[in-house]
Order: C-alpha cells, then structure tokens, then sequence
C-alpha cells in the first residue's frame, strides 16, 4: 500500500545548528514533493516545492533534496533559530488533484 | 497570512447533526481543496474543486460534501456527524490550468467537536 513517512519522534536540537527532517515514501511515483510548516491550531504554510527531475533546491535557509530512486526527500533548516520550532510536513503529489500528506515530525529549537 | 478565510473558527455539535464549513479562497485562485486533520496527524485529503465542479476525492463517505461557487468560495457539508468526524477542517486554495500551481494555501481551519 502506499505509504509516506516522518520521523514521529519530535527533533530536538539547539539553535545555530543544522536541522535535517526525512520523508520516506512506498509505492509512490510522484511528480513533486512539497515540504509545509505547520505551528499549533493553525494552517500549513508552504516553504518549498521540488519536482521529480530536481535533485536540490534552495530557499533562504532552507535546503530540500529528491532521491527518487531511494524515495526520500531531505529538508534541511541551516543555522537553525527558536522561530524555527513548529511541525513539518511533507506532502505528495502525481500530477493530478490529489495531495498526500505524511503525518510530520515536531522540530524544537533551543534557544 | 495567506488571504485563506475559513469561517467559523470553533464549532461543537452533536452526533447525528449536519455542518457546513465555509472557505473563501485566496484572490486569483479557482481551485479550492478540503482537507480533514485528525490530532497528531497530516491533512487527509476529502475532495478538490475546480470551475464549480469536483475535481476528485479522496477516501471519504458520500455524507461529506461540498460546492463551489462563482467568486471560487466553497462549502464543506457533512451529514449524519459522527464522533470520528472531530477534527481541523482545512481548505487549501490554488491555481489550476494553464498557469497551474501546485503550492495551496491554507485557511486557519475550523476545529470542530462532535459530542
């Protein structure tokens, strides 16, 4: 069955230093992969979209990367700050209307 | 803020009830997507919107049901609530057609309770 996967486990790490959040997905051949924060009681905001044929993209401080033969996608937040601290999302998506979201992972920053 | 309104915030009914959720979409966009989020879970998708029709749906029950109207607003009905429809109720508006846009913006949500 398909299947996409965040660390459940929250990501704790101290500020200044590299935050790196992992998607795993099974029985998926998607045509992008978007990445989305989320804080508490409010909407996913989204920060980067990467399609199929992109190994890499960059965004101020953020980093994803696409291994579509691995099936997993890499964000990375560099020179992380408190701010930072909220629930990572990502999703995927085939083209068409349908957008699969993985359940995230809760990142905290100490300050 | 993404210029996503989703109206009411809260809401508490009881089982059995009907809900409607409103959303109005962010300028320029014609495509409106619900999503349903459980505690602790990612946005499960419920259905999408396009030009006023439905463009798909995900894996949910026909009592769940919306609508598109001209200026790209939408509905979201839910008939015959049940205790395991409790949850954040998110709808995503984005560009669809010629010049298609995979990013959605999200509204705030609205939490409803079934009791």
């Amino acid at each position: 069955s398909q299947k996409i996967e965040q660390n459940s486990e929250a990501l704790n790490i101290q500020e200044g230093k590299t935050a790196t959040l992992t998607c795993n997905y099974t029985n998926y051949s998607p045509a992008y992969l978007q990445w989305y924060r989320q804080d508490p009681g409010r909407g996913p905001v989204f920060l980067l979209l990467i399609r199929e044929n992109e190994k890499e993209k960059r965004k101020e401080r953020l980093k994803v990367t696409f291994d579509t033969t691995l099936k997993q996608s890499l964000f990375h937040i560099t020179a992380s700050q408190p701010a930072d601290s909220a629930t990572y999302l990502c999703a995927l998506g085939t083209g068409g209307f349908k957008t699969i979201f993985g359940a995230g992972t809760r990142l905290f920053v100490k300050a | 803020e993404t210029g996503v309104t989703q109206s009411p915030t809260h809401l508490i009914k009881t089982r059995g009830q009907q809900v409607t959720l409103r959303c109005s979409s962010q300028s320029g966009h014609n495509t409106v997507s619900w999503y349903q989020q459980a505690l602790g879970q990612g946005p499960q998708f419920i259905f999408q919107y396009y030009r006023e029709e439905e463009n798909g749906r995900g894996n949910f029950p026909p009592r769940f049901s919306g609508l598109q109207f001209p200026n790209y607003s939408s509905e979201l009905n839910v008939n015959a609530l049940e205790l395991d429809d409790s949850a954040l109720y998110l709808c995503a508006s984005s560009l669809s057609g010629t010049l298609i846009s995979y990013e959605q913006y999200f509204g705030p949500g609205t939490r409803l309770t079934v009791t």
